[in-house]
């Protein structure tokens, strides 16, 4: 079983469409968690920590639930910009020890 | 402020050849970082420093590859010989010692054929 382990998709939602992706990590000990978002052939970047009060930052929510090991992540009224790779990000522990999950692909079609 | 810079973006070499990748943090970052990210998967760390000093290489193949960061600010990383199995894009990132986000580079795109 991998470490971090997510559903891969695609997802194909429609402009306006809420999606959620869940993610599962095996590791009681991870401290921190993250979203990246990686476009097309390019370097991922930071989408949003996760913190276990859950997390809002416009129109994404993060959600982590410790005692059953998942994160998640909410997005409302998907934009067309909005079509990426989202990876989980755990963290093992102080700093940036990290074990990133193998994305999930998302498609936001007008 | 400028990001991390890797060079070169894009690599073709034959198998059984060396290839050498090269990364500069962005400046005052303490941590760097070297991923391996197959087509399809989320990035692996091979090998991570803390200024000169190695952290952690765990899952840095190190019968093929090795990395150094000699004066605690630029790092290459190095495959000798490479395999078709190595084709991957490789990034680099850095982040202040402690913190809890790391930024990357663009990554170099190695095709080993």
């Amino acid at each position: 079983r991998k470490e971090v382990e997510q559903d891969p998709g695609p997802f194909n939602v429609p402009e306006g469409a809420t999606v959620a992706f869940n993610c599962t990590y095996s590791n009681s000990a991870s401290q921190s968690f993250f979203w990246y978002r990686q476009d097309c052939r390019k370097e991922p970047k930071l989408l949003m920590s996760v913190y276990s009060s859950g997390n809002e930052d416009g129109r994404f929510t993060a959600q982590l639930n410790r005692a059953s090991q998942y994160i998640s992540l909410l997005i409302r009224d998907s934009k067309l910009s909005d079509s990426a790779t989202y990876l989980c990000v755990v963290n093992r522990a102080e700093g940036f020890k990290t074990i990133f999950g193998a994305g999930t692909r998302l498609f936001v079609k007008a | 402020e400028a990001g991390v810079a890797q060079s070169p973006r894009y690599k073709i070499i034959e198998k059984r050849q060396s290839v050498a990748f090269w990364c500069n943090p962005i400046s005052g970052h303490a941590t760097l970082y070297w991923y391996q990210q197959i087509l399809g998967q989320g990035p692996k760390l091979l090998i991570q420093f803390q200024n000169n000093g190695v952290v952690d290489d765990s899952q840095l193949p190190k019968d093929r590859f090795s990395a150094e960061r000699l004066k605690g600010v630029d790092s290459t990383l190095k495959i000798q010989p490479a395999k078709l199995e190595d084709s991957a894009v490789y990034l680099c990132a850095s982040s202040r010692q402690g913190a809890n986000e790391a930024f990357f580079g663009q990554g170099t795109r190695l095709t080993v054929v």
